[in-house]
């Protein structure tokens, strides 16, 4: 069955990166693209970026672009996000998620910035 | 693309039927996804294609429109159907989700 199973927990202090993964297994990899979307608390969904997990390709939102990084590593079935400069607002439930339409979801990883 | 959905909250009492809107700010074609989203767990997709039910989720929730206008029909509200549902529209970058309804127990 597919599964998108996500790493553990972070805090990190303002300023910081954070890197994010997502393990993927149940289908083939390159067959479809990644989102990530993040939920501040008490919050809605807000789409970040997506990566071709083909070609390595990335479209990334306007409010993230010069912080977010996306890389795949095919041989682990393995998207990883890279999220630098950390504010206070960047504080939120990150989920990467399959396909154009998200059909799939991992479970989430709280990152938690706090000084 | 602007996503607006309404409305915010409903309250509507179990067995009863529930009728959610979205609305984006150009057309998305049928590019449109409903997800349903309970507390602490991640949203789950149940519509895309505007109409095409995903795997596993019941009869009763049907989806409907195309271009701007879109409606979520919940056919008889299941005490497990009250949560938080959100339409995304995957047409054009970058893809944005609307800002959810909520639905209660009346």
């Amino acid at each position: 069955q597919v599964k998108l199973v996500q790493s553990g927990g972070e805090v990190k202090k303002p300023g910081a990166s954070v890197k994010v993964s997502c393990k993927t297994s149940g289908y083939n990899f390159v067959s479809y693209g990644i989102s990530w979307v993040r939920q501040a608390p008490g919050q809605g969904l807000e789409w970040m970026g997506w990566i071709s997990t083909y070609n390595g390709n990335t479209t990334i939102g306007q409010k993230f672009k010069g912080r977010l990084t996306m890389n795949t590593d095919p041989s682990r079935s393995t998207v990883y996000m890279d999220l630098r400069s950390l504010t206070s607002d960047d504080t939120a439930l990150y989920y990467c998620a399959r396909g154009w339409y998200n059909e799939y979801w991992g479970q989430g990883t709280v990152v938690t910035v706090s000084s | 693309i602007v996503m607006t959905q309404s409305p915010a909250t409903m309250s509507v009492s179990p067995g009863e039927r529930a009728t959610l809107s979205c609305r984006a700010s150009q057309s998305v074609v049928s590019n449109l996804a409903w997800f349903q989203q309970k507390p602490g767990q991640a949203p789950r997709l149940l519509i895309y294609g505007a109409s095409t039910r995903a795997t596993g989720v019941p009869a009763r929730f049907s989806g409907s429109g195309s271009g701007t206008d879109f409606t979520l029909s919940i056919s008889s509200l299941q005490p497990e159907d009250f949560a938080v549902y959100y339409c995304q529209q995957y047409n054009k970058w970058p893809l944005t989700f609307g800002p959810g309804t909520k639905v209660d127990i009346k």
